[in-house]
């Protein structure tokens, strides 16, 4: 199935253990990002990558941090988990950057709860 | 700085009624606006996409209006169905120190009653 893949799921663990989470898209697309989405159901954007390149970089905490190793990938790794973190993740993709008009496509999220 | 604003932030209604969500920005110099539909537990899936030369767009019984200028976007929704029943979220992209970002509003949740 041509998609935007994300794992794990669903992710617990304890305030200060160090976690990743994998995303992957099989749709061509040379832009990939991160969302945020917190209690409340607002999503907020946290990075962006076109072409392996970080575009954009919220006021994200250092602890978070991207990684594209090409195209298709863009993984999150976070340290030192805080209970703040606890939320879930989207990952997304689309075509194009500059000026695009390409619907975003997401993955289905990771529900990390931090304890 | 954009904000977006979905209004109402729930909605009930029986089968086969006709509906209307509304979305509102501050920022009128988008690029485009994109309408999302979200099912508990997962992730969003692209409804319609209006580019800022556009005034609507259409898929199926979903019809999407921007009127840019006043900041504002709806979607109506014909002979609802109790599928429909989803958390529906409106996006706009405009340019915002430099990047391109999409901001998106909290979402209208939509139940539909057999």
């Amino acid at each position: 199935d041509t998609a935007v893949s994300q794992t794990p799921k669903y992710l617990v663990t304890q305030m200060g253990n160090d976690k990743s989470i994998k995303c992957e898209q099989n749709l061509g697309h040379d832009t990939m990002y991160w969302y945020k989405q917190d209690s409340k159901k607002f999503l907020k954007i946290m990075f962006s990558y076109n072409n392996k390149e970080l575009i954009i970089n919220e006021t994200v905490p250092n602890r978070f941090s991207p990684k594209s190793p090409d195209k298709a990938h863009l993984n999150l790794h976070i340290n030192s988990l805080e209970l703040g973190d606890s939320a879930v993740y989207f990952c997304a993709s689309s075509l194009g950057y500059t000026g695009g008009n390409s619907p975003l496509h997401f993955g289905n999220g990771t529900r990390l709860t931090v304890t | 700085k954009q904000e977006v604003t979905q209004i109402p932030a729930a909605l009930s209604v029986p089968e086969g009624e006709n509906l209307v969500l509304n979305c509102s920005f501050t920022d009128s110099a988008i690029y485009n606006l994109q309408w999302f539909r979200q099912d508990p537990g997962k992730g969003l899936t692209s409804l319609l996409l209006i580019q800022s030369s556009q005034r609507e767009q259409t898929s199926g019984r979903l019809n999407a209006s921007l009127d840019k200028s006043s900041g504002r976007s709806t979607l109506y929704i014909a002979a609802s169905q109790p599928g429909d029943s989803a958390t529906y979220l409106c996006a706009v992209k405009n340019s915002q120190g430099g990047s391109e970002k999409l901001v998106f509003g909290k979402g209208t949740k939509l139940t539909v009653n057999p």
